[in-house]
């Protein structure tokens, strides 16, 4: 059965790092574009960033561009989303996302991970 | 960045009515337009793509429809199970995709 897995989330002072982990199981990882969607408490929902499936090209929202990462390692199934210069309004609940049914599609989601959650709050 | 208006922010409505969402770009998006649907506590989950495509597995009471800068997104006949709050979402000209705020459907 196909699982994305997030992980890393946690309580982090404003300015501070985090890596997020989205694990992939029961499917080939590398035809599978990736992406993190968040939201924030009793918000709606908001693009971060994406990754291609051959991990040569990232996307990233102008409210994380130049503070947010994206890489993958194919070898562990995992992509990471490596936040720096943490800010309050990064508190979110951050989703990894995929189009199953289109493998390769960058744009639409309909296979979600449960979520992790970031607090950023001194 | 295309911006997303969704409306009614709230919409009371009873089992068994009909739901009409409505969702309007700030530019053209084409057809390039998701529907989602989200319950407390769940990840959002795909309904349509390309403003009108029914998702798999998604019931046939759902269906979507515009073009343009204007889209709406109609439950036939509502089911206990449809009150949630439901997004919309473009491609047509990213980065970034871009959502919309929501539309909460609660019961009457």
């Amino acid at each position: 059965e196909m699982q994305l897995l997030e992980s890393g989330g946690d309580l982090v002072l404003p300015g501070g790092s985090l890596r997020l982990s989205c694990a992939a199981s029961g499917f080939t990882f590398s035809n599978y574009a990736m992406s993190w969607v968040r939201q924030a408490p009793g918000e709606g929902l908001e693009w971060v960033s994406a990754i291609s499936r051959d991990g040569g090209s990232t996307y990233f929202a102008d409210s994380v561009k130049g503070r947010f990462t994206l890489s993958s390692d194919n070898s562990k199934n995992t992509i990471y989303l490596h936040m720096n210069s943490l800010r309050a309004e990064d508190t979110a609940t951050y989703y990894c996302a995929t189009r199953r049914e289109v493998p390769g599609q960058i744009y639409y989601f309909d296979y979600w991970g449960q979520g992790t959650l970031v607090t950023v709050s001194s | 960045e295309i911006v997303l208006t969704q409306s009614p922010a709230t919409l009371s409505l009873s089992p068994g009515e009909r739901a009409t969402l409505s969702c309007r770009a700030s530019q053209s998006v084409t057809n390039y337009l998701a529907w989602y649907q989200q319950k407390p506590g769940q990840a959002p989950r795909l309904l349509i793509y390309d403003a009108s495509n029914r998702a798999t597995g998604i019931p046939a009471r759902f269906s979507g429809s515009g073009s343009g800068t204007d889209f709406t997104l109609t439950i036939s006949s509502l089911e206990p199970e449809d009150f949630a709050v439901y997004y919309c979402q473009q491609r047509s000209n990213w980065p970034p995709l871009t959502f919309g705020g929501g539309t909460k459907v609660e019961i009457k």
